[in-house]
């Protein structure tokens, strides 16, 4: 099946740094990589996503690049701010299936004022 | 609209019982998925209800587990003779249809603790 590795596990930055968290696939096919948010104690929530017929996406202050050739999408916060603090998920669609993701492991960013 | 619900958000049971948590979905999403997370990991997949047709249940980790869902409604994912390690959050996910690239709602979870 589709494994998704992510790094690093945990991050910490001061307030205005910039955080970037990368996630690598193994199946070439993939072509839906969405990033899901979750705050301490609260549900995952989806921030962003990015389809592999592009290589960029941007909404405000994150975005998301894929690298297709070398399989690995990462995720870029500019201007950090408390609030970014939580647990930072990527996920990939499960090799074979057009309906199951799988997820990384997860980072935990800190953002320190 | 209302967002993804489930219930209890808390259930602390003793080793060997049997729970029963509960999801509601998004109202018109065909799509529903069950995921645990331990504590400090990430999300595992259990299983997935599309409409009608048969579950996916090749996330399930034992034959104890095993979930229901009625038509496009309410789900329920019931763990038997429970162990200390099924302690986890239980998160429902809903779907407005089937398919990658449409995004998953989450509901709050269910934390559950074995004894």
């Amino acid at each position: 099946g589709e494994n998704v590795e992510q790094h690093p596990s945990t991050l910490s930055v001061q307030e205005g740094d910039s955080a970037v968290i990368k996630c690598t696939y193994s199946d070439s096919a993939s072509n839906y990589f969405p990033w899901y948010k979750q705050e301490l104690g609260k549900r995952p929530q989806l921030i962003i996503d990015i389809r592999s017929n592009v290589g960029e996406k941007k909404d405000q202050r994150i975005a998301v690049t894929l690298n297709k050739t070398a399989k690995h999408f990462s995720l870029h916060i500019t201007e950090t701010q408390p609030e970014d603090s939580a647990v930072y998920f990527c996920a990939a669609p499960l090799s074979g299936s057009a309906r199951q993701l799988t997820f990384g492991s997860g980072t935990q960013l800190t953002v320190l004022p | 609209g209302a967002g993804v619900s489930q219930s209890p958000s808390n259930k602390v049971t003793e080793k060997g019982k049997d729970v029963e948590l509960r999801c509601d979905p998004i109202s018109g999403h065909t799509a529903l998925y069950w995921y645990r997370q331990r504590l400090g990991q990430g999300l595992e997949f259990l299983i997935y209800f599309q409409g009608n047709s048969a579950p996916d249940k090749s996330g399930l980790p034992s034959d104890r587990f095993s979930a229901e869902r009625t038509g496009e409604s309410v789900s329920t994912l019931t763990i038997q003779r429970t162990q200390q390690e099924d302690s986890a959050v239980y998160l429902c996910a809903s779907s407005l249809t089937s398919g990658i690239g449409n995004e998953q709602f989450f509901g709050p979870g269910t934390r559950l603790t074995v004894l």
